[in-house]
């Protein structure tokens, strides 16, 4: 079974619609990050989490939000989906002092 | 703010030849450098990673170099496969605080012609 797991792998959703992407990990790992791909411009960073109790904003934070349910649970919400949300949605995790992160698959999400 | 700039965007090599993809970092402090491949519908995976207390790493057919003083580091894949075929991802820590974040660069495409 993969260590880190996301869904869902794929969804369509309309503009103005609150949809949550979640992310589970059998990993131990402390800490738990959310990405976005875009074409061109890489990985950047949305929120981070140390642990349940410590979330953190990355790069990219405005129209996101996130909860930490458990140390193996870590989810991502667009409250109010826009068309420029439109991306590929990664979850990652590490070992608190490490660097290493491993991902998971991915969910691609289409704003229309 | 920190910043990754990576080269080229594309990539294409005939099979059996090298594949060098170029990145530089802005913040002086970053220590830690690794390397990240992601195949076609997939989440990026570690494939290689170098720390700021060497200047080279090798794991068969690819390397990676740093230069501290420059502030660039560099994958080496050589003899090139098809399976090689993915988008490579470099990325550098990020020194502020014990946070564990890293700053990525925007990748590269890489086409192995058979």
């Amino acid at each position: 079974d993969a260590d880190v797991t996301q869904t869902p792998r794929n969804r369509i959703t309309k503009t103005g619609k609150r949809i949550m992407l979640e992310c589970s990990q059998t990993k131990g790992h402390d800490r738990m990050y959310w990405y976005r791909q875009d074409p061109g411009l890489g990985l950047r960073l949305i929120y981070y989490s140390f642990d349940v109790k410590d979330i953190n904003k990355g790069e990219i934070s405005d129209g996101y939000s996130v909860s930490r349910q458990a140390q193996a649970k870590f989810s991502l919400s667009l409250e109010s989906a826009i068309p420029n949300q439109t991306a590929l949605y990664f979850c990652a995790t590490s070992e608190g002092g490490s660097y290493e992160q491993y991902f998971g698959p991915g969910t691609r999400l289409t704003v229309t | 703010g920190e910043n990754v700039e990576q080269h080229p965007s594309t990539l294409s090599v005939q099979e059996g030849d090298s594949a060098v993809i170029k990145c530089t970092y802005s913040d002086s402090a970053s220590n830690y450098f690794p390397w990240y491949k992601q195949e076609l519908g997939k989440g990026p995976q570690l494939i290689i990673d170098i720390r700021s207390n060497v200047g080279e790493k090798k794991d068969q057919r690819i390397a990676v170099t740093l230069n501290k003083t420059a502030k660039h580091f560099s994958l080496h894949i050589t003899e090139t496969q098809p399976e090689d075929s993915a988008v490579y991802f470099c990325a550098a820590s990020i020194s502020s605080g014990n946070t564990g974040k890293l700053i990525f660069g925007q990748g590269t495409t890489l086409q192995v012609k058979p």
